[in-house]
Parts: C-alpha cells; sequence; structure tokens
C-alpha cells in the first residue's frame, strides 16, 4: 500500500491564482481530512468527508473548497489565493470503526506572494 | 472555543532518561485522545490513544495517562532515544469522531 499520497510537494502562488491539491488514499478508509499547519503550530482541520460524495466544514474553511467523488481522492481547492493561505497542507485518512488513528500525507508546502 | 493546548513547547532530555510530555485539554465532552509524533518534514505518525473510559494506557515504550478530573493527558516515553527527536501533538475528539482538535505541539530534544 502507498498510503496517503499528496501531490504536489511544494508549491508557489501568486496572489489571486488558485490551484488543488491533490490527496489518494488506497487503503479503503471511509474517513478523509484535510489540514494545514502554520510554522511553530499544530493542525487545523479545514474540510473532512466521512464517505464518498459527503463532506463538512472544519475549523478553518474559508478560502478552500473540496470535492469527495470516490473512496480514494479527497482534492482541495483553493480559490483565490492569499498570502494567509502560506502553510503546511496534509491530508489524512482513518477507518471507520473502533479506532480513529488517522494516517497523514507527506504534505504540500504552499507559498502564496 | 475549547481548545486543545501544551504547557511547554520545549523540553531537553538526557538520552536514556524519561521523557514527559504534558498536555491540557478544556472541553469536558472529549471521548478519544490521540498522541501524534511529527518529525520535521514530515506528516504526523500515530503513536499511542485513550479512551475517556481509560486513565492508562500502555504501548512500546510509551504510556499515557488521563486525568479527567482536571482535565490532562501526558504522554511518557522511557528511555527516550534520539530518534524520539520530534514535535508531539495530542489531539482531542468529542463524540461523533469526526472532529479532531490538535494542541499547539511541544518539541523533544534528545540530548546524546
Amino acid at each position: 500500500n502507498a498510503g496517503v499520497t499528496q501531490t504536489p510537494k511544494f508549491r508557489i502562488l501568486k496572489i489571486g491564482q488558485s490551484m488543488t491539491l491533490q490527496c489518494a488514499q488506497d487503503m479503503n478508509h471511509n474517513y478523509m481530512y484535510w489540514y494545514r499547519q502554520d510554522p511553530g503550530m499544530g493542525l487545523k482541520l479545514i474540510y473532512y468527508s466521512v464517505g464518498a460524495g459527503i463532506t463538512d466544514k472544519g475549523e478553518v474553511p474559508n478560502g478552500y473548497n473540496v470535492s469527495r467523488s470516490t473512496t480514494e481522492d479527497f482534492p482541495l481547492r483553493l480559490e483565490l489565493a492569499a498570502p494567509s493561505q502560506t502553510s503546511v497542507y496534509f491530508c489524512a485518512s482513518s477507518p471507520s470503526g473502533a479506532t480513529y488513528e488517522q494516517y497523514f500525507g507527506p504534505g504540500t508546502r504552499l507559498t502564496v506572494t | 472555543g475549547e481548545s486543545v493546548g501544551l504547557h511547554l513547547p520545549t523540553l531537553s532530555v538526557q538520552e536514556g532518561d524519561n521523557s514527559i510530555i504534558n498536555c491540557a485539554y478544556s472541553n469536558s465532552a472529549s471521548d478519544y485522545f490521540i498522541w501524534y509524533k511529527q518529525e520535521s518534514g514530515k506528516g504526523p505518525q500515530f503513536i499511542i490513544d485513550i479512551r475517556s473510559n481509560m486513565d492508562k494506557r500502555q504501548g512500546q515504550r510509551v504510556t499515557v495517562l488521563l486525568n479527567k478530573t482536571v482535565k490532562h493527558l501526558s504522554l511518557q516515553i522511557a528511555a527516550t532515544q534520539p530518534g524520539d527527536s520530534a514535535v508531539y501533538f495530542c489531539a482531542e475528539m468529542p463524540g461523533g469522531y469526526q472532529k479532531v482538535t490538535f494542541g499547539t505541539g511541544t518539541k523533544l530534544q534528545v540530548i546524546p
């Protein structure tokens, strides 16, 4: 299993540009999450999904959108990028059931200038 | 709002000693707690979890203690090794198990 994969690893955007951060998992997990991590800080939940076709907002959803058309994929869309969105973005997945351990991808480092 | 936080931002420990990382949480409705380890440039990695109906859980070289009375969580690492150097996060999940709130993190530095 590849686990949770994220692309790209790094990206520099200009203010106002848009992009999609890709996330895929091959563990057949129902739950998927997007977090952002600012320097020296903890992770903040942006959006999450409990299954294909179902998404919900987390703590900091403004400026982002998600979709979940398949179990495997959970892309994060940034519209009109702003400097405040400079961060490291982590995607995670977890199985439904008795354990809620989350498996994280390697992250995407995004800089908006 | 309710949040999870850590007392110490950095902890330096001599190799071979035991480490204790602390975490305070404020949401009394939280039902499930997790400790994660994050090495530089990587995503967080699960270490150990504990449910609110327990006060102690042990893993390999790690022990998590939960004190619901004072809303306190701790991670104990026995015989700390250089490979334990990382940032450690506690996280809480209220009922529903869908939303996780992470603390700020504690950086553990192991001195050889």
